[in-house]
């Protein structure tokens, strides 16, 4: 069965920083990969999905990029993180059956 | 592309008492439809999911309905326990293949079962 490995868990970051969130995949090959991202007392909004190595579809304009350099690494990015920007952040992958297997998260907080 | 709604937004019950939360969808063309258990801090979890050919399914406490002409599904949870306090998300997808699924949330339900 399928794996997603986060990191880091928690990450407290100044207006202006750059971000890096790193999601790897084990158990499956050439999945389709998701960011999602989860305000606080909030839903789970779809910010990109991969179909494959270099292939990134943006769902909601925003201040963030995404990138797939291999296979079964997917990578959230920012050049300049704005307050609105924290939140829970989820890697997700189809699991064994229809639905998504997600990672641990990432809880961003951008002060 | 898919919309979908749900509510209510929070849903306080007595122990041993049932919960029902109902979501409504927009693309007739969704034909899969999972429920996610959020603990706080945690991970969404799949705990249970139907497909557009199915019009109930039951797991121990807890079944889910889908209405397809109506668009709308609901989670029913019966005697419900202080474990079952938890954010609970609905989504519907167009199931193409296992790879291709993109599934759309409802905004979640905040259950609370006060003992």
């Amino acid at each position: 069965s399928q794996t997603i490995h986060q990191w880091p868990a928690t990450l407290v970051q100044p207006v202006g920083s750059p971000l890096s969130l790193e999601c790897t995949v084990e158990g499956t090959s050439n999945p389709n990969l998701y960011w999602y991202r989860q305000a606080a007392g909030r839903g789970l909004q779809l910010l990109f999905y991969s179909v494959g190595i270099g292939q990134i579809s943006s769902e909601v304009p925003q201040n963030l990029s995404a990138s797939r350099p291999q296979d079964r690494q997917f990578i959230l990015s920012s050049k300049k993180l704005l307050l609105s920007d924290s939140g829970f952040y989820l890697c997700a992958c189809p699991g064994a059956l229809d639905g998504y297997t997600f990672g641990s998260g990432t809880r961003l907080t951008v002060v | 592309g898919e919309n979908v709604e749900q509510h209510p937004s929070t849903l306080s019950v007595q122990e041993g008492d049932s919960a029902v939360i109902k979501c409504t969808y927009s693309d007739s063309a969704s034909n899969y439809f999972p429920w996610y258990k959020q603990e706080l801090g945690k991970r969404p979890q799949l705990i249970i999911d139907i497909r557009s050919n199915v019009g109930e399914k039951k797991d121990q406490r807890i079944a889910v309905t889908l209405n397809k002409t109506a668009k709308h599904f609901s989670l029913h949870i019966t005697e419900t326990q202080p474990e079952d306090s938890a954010v609970y998300f609905c989504a519907a997808s167009w199931r193409i293949k296992a790879a291709g699924n993109k599934l759309t949330f409802g905004g979640g339900t905040r259950v609370l079962v006060k003992p």
